[in-house]
């Protein structure tokens, strides 16, 4: 099946800083790539869609000033949480698409703010 | 607007017992349902996906069903290691966007 790799796996930071998270495909290219927030023993929620080349496309309610996403190349996308606080603090799961519905997940980022 | 409902939310069966997990969803336009697996601190693995009622799949001890109102995932003779959360989720429309439902908790006791 196809890997989907997302770095780093945890990180920890102060209230007011920014992470960014990395998202790639390994053995394929990803023309759109998918990111989730997942709340303890809670399913799976969708923030944006990323294309390639282009904007994402953010959920309602999600905010996309605060959630950057950016998609340069057909094999990575970023997350970026600026400014982040303690509520911003939770799993972080990116998917890619591989045609022509299939969804493969990453393994996830443990975000902790303090 | 689309909901994917699981059940039951937990599930806790002894090594060999038989049973079947319950996925049922309401959308418009169903273009696939997929099943995954995900361990504690891990991301989704992918197991099946659906396209069409009377569709089944079947991977080793799994297998998937799927009708016009639900799916099943069939687990034979589950092993301690089938231990994990079950996650259905569904496609529909023109979009690529998935729904997730809450998940059944496996856990499976030698």
């Amino acid at each position: 099946g196809a890997v989907v790799s997302q770095h780093p796996s945890r990180v920890i930071c102060k209230s007011g800083t920014s992470v960014k998270i990395e998202c790639r495909s390994l053995d394929f290219q990803a023309t759109t790539m998918f990111w989730y927030r997942q709340f303890p023993k809670k399913s799976l929620m969708l923030m944006a869609t990323s294309n390639e080349g282009s904007k994402a496309t953010y959920e309602q309610g999600v905010e996309k000033d605060k959630f950057l996403i950016n998609h340069a190349s057909l094999t990575l996308s970023t997350l970026t949480v600026t400014s982040a606080h303690p509520e911003d603090s939770s799993f972080y799961i990116c998917s890619a698409r591989v045609p022509p519905d299939t969804q493969y997940f990453g393994p996830g980022t443990r975000l902790t703010v303090l | 607007e689309d909901q994917v409902t699981q059940s039951p939310e937990a599930l806790r069966l002894q090594e060999g017992e038989s049973s079947s997990l319950n996925c049922s969803y309401t959308v418009s336009g169903l273009r696939g349902l997929f099943w995954y697996r995900q361990d504690p601190g891990k991301g989704p693995e992918f197991l099946f996906t659906l396209y069409s009622a009377g569709e089944e799949k079947e991977k080793e001890r799994l297998k998937a069903t799927l009708t016009k109102k639900e799916s099943f995932l069939h687990i034979t003779a589950p092993k301690p290691e089938d231990s994990a959360t079950y996650l259905c989720a569904v496609q529909a429309g023109s979009g690529s966007r998935l729904t997730f439902g809450e998940g059944t908790q496996l856990t499976v006791n030698p």
